[in-house]
């Protein structure tokens, strides 16, 4: 069974510039999340999605981050503009149901210059 | 939302020791879960554990939902263990898995 992918591995931007990743979950997983971890911190929920509705975005920065998951399979999360505060790795999971294992993806890291 | 607290910080083991990693909850647990985070940044699953006790191979955990706490029994360590032990669990009133500091444990060959 194929893992989450996600995309870019790596992604050097400079500051006020966008930048976009992609995550593809696990099929038939309802459940998709995205977490920002900083360096030396834990994962940082920014939102989960149930197929394509949003189950909690409470700590999505919605000034300057954008999420998306249409169709109710991949999804893309978007910065525009980036901060230098936004350097992290920004990790994709998913879970077959909404209170479930979550597996995760290889991260997407992002460096703002 | 849910506290999680995680104990040691920090904890160097000689290969073949044995160590014990502790995780508390504010909140009510029912989603509770042990990740490893190896040292190129991958997060491994490996435990979905909301109560009771499971085993995989050196590793077990066991859950006490009535008093929300977790330990994660590492036995016969070795160099591959590790990295970063996260715990996380989304509390009893919503569905957001919240994540601890993470235990930083390194093995020493």
């Amino acid at each position: 069974e194929a893992g989450v992918a996600q995309s870019p591995r790596y992604k050097i931007i400079e500051k006020r510039q966008s930048v976009a990743f992609w995550c593809n979950p696990i099929s038939g997983h309802a459940t998709l999340y995205w977490y920002q971890q900083i360096l030396g911190q834990g994962p940082k929920l920014l939102i989960q999605f149930q197929n394509n509705g949003v189950v909690d975005d409470s700590q999505l920065p919605k000034d300057r981050f954008s999420a998306e998951r249409l169709k109710g399979v991949d999804s893309t999360l978007k910065i525009q503009p980036a901060k230098l505060e936004d350097s992290a790795v920004y990790l994709c999971a998913s879970s077959p149901r909404i209170t479930g294992e979550l597996f995760f993806g290889e991260g997407s890291r992002l460096t703002v210059l | 939302g849910i506290q999680v607290e995680q104990s040691p910080p920090d904890l160097i083991l000689q290969e073949g020791a044995n160590s014990t990693l502790r995780c508390n909850f504010s909140d009510s647990v029912n989603n509770l879960q042990w990740f490893h985070q190896n040292p190129w940044g991958q997060l491994i699953n490996l435990f979905y554990i909301p109560s009771g006790t499971k085993q995989n191979g050196r590793l077990s955990a066991t859950t006490v939902a009535t008093e929300r706490y977790s330990l994660l029994y590492i036995s016969s360590s070795q160099t591959t263990d590790s990295g970063v032990y996260f715990c996380a669990d989304s509390g009893g009133s919503n569905y957001k898995l919240t994540f601890g500091k993470g235990t930083l444990l390194t093995v020493n060959p």
